[in-house]
C-alpha cells in the first residue's frame, strides 16, 4: 500500500535552515510528482512546490528563492531544504503524490515546523 | 494565478440533511480539473472526488460533485457523523495547483 513518512520538522529561530524529509513506498516512486503543501495553524491548504517525475520544479512566490525542492528516486525520498525562515513559515507540512487525473491522492502525515525566537 | 473561492465559510447542518458546497474559479479549469477533499482535526486530507465529478476510491456515494468551467458544486446527500469536517476544493489543470479556502460543516 501506498505510504508517505514525513520527518524533519521541529522549532527552529527565525533566519534558521531545515530539511523536511518525505520517505515513499508502495509506489513507483520515480513515476510520479511529487508535492509540498503546508497549512499554517487554523488556516487553509497551500501548494508550496511540486518536483515533476522529469525533474522540472515549480514554487510558490511565498517560498521561491528560499525553499528548495528535490528528490533521491534511488532512495524514494522527497526533500524540501527550506532557507531563511519566517515566522509566517511556521505550519504542518504535508507531502502528497500528484498524479494528472487524480491531483493529490495520497498523503503523509504531516511534519510540524515552528519558527520562533 | 487562478483562484478559487469556496461558500459558504460554514455550513451549520443536522445528520440526514443534504449539503451543497460551491467552488467558483477566477477562470477556466483546464479539462475540469477539480478536486474535493475533506479534512478532519488533526488529519491529513483525503481526496474525495477529482475530475469534477468522479469518486475516489472508497467513497461512499452520498458525495456527488459536479459542475464544469468556473463553476463547481459538491453536494453531501444525506449527512452523516463523520462527515462533519472542512472541505476544500483545488485546481489542478494550470499551475500553480490552488486550493479554496474551505468550507466548514458543522453540526447544527
Amino acid at each position: 500500500q501506498v505510504e508517505l513518512v514525513e520527518s524533519g520538522g521541529g522549532v527552529v529561530q527565525p533566519g534558521t535552515s531545515l530539511r523536511l524529509s518525505c520517505a515513499a513506498s508502495g509506489f513507483f516512486f520515480s513515476n510520479y510528482g511529487m508535492h509540498w503543501v503546508r497549512q499554517a495553524p487554523g488556516k487553509g491548504l497551500e501548494c508550496l512546490a511540486v518536483i515533476w517525475y522529469d525533474g522540472s520544479k515549480y514554487y510558490a512566490d511565498s517560498v521561491k528563492g528560499r525553499f528548495i525542492i528535490s528528490r533521491d528516486n534511488s532512495k524514494d525520498t522527497l526533500y524540501l531544504q527550506m532557507n531563511s525562515l519566517r515566522g509566517d513559515d511556521t505550519a504542518v507540512y504535508y507531502c502528497a503524490r500528484g498524479d494528472d487525473l487524480l491531483s493529490l491522492d495520497y498523503w503523509g502525515q504531516g511534519t510540524l515546523v515552528t519558527v520562533s525566537s | 494565478e487562478i483562484v478559487l473561492t469556496q461558500s459558504p465559510g460554514t455550513l451549520s447542518l443536522s445528520p440526514g440533511q443534504r449539503a451543497s458546497l460551491s467552488c467558483r474559479a477566477s477562470q477556466t479549469v483546464n479539462s475540469n480539473s477539480l478536486a474535493w477533499f475533506q479534512q478532519k482535526p488533526g488529519q491529513a486530507p483525503g481526496l474525495l472526488i477529482y475530475a469534477a465529478s468522479s469518486r475516489a476510491a472508497g467513497i461512499p456515494d452520498r458525495f456527488a460533485g459536479s459542475g464544469s468551467g468556473t463553476d463547481f458544486i459538491l453536494t453531501i446527500s444525506r449527512l452523516e457523523p463523520e462527515d462533519f469536517a472542512v472541505y476544500y476544493c483545488q485546481q489542478y489543470g494550470t499551475s500553480p495547483w490552488t486550493f479554496g479556502q474551505g468550507t466548514k460543516v458543522e453540526i447544527k
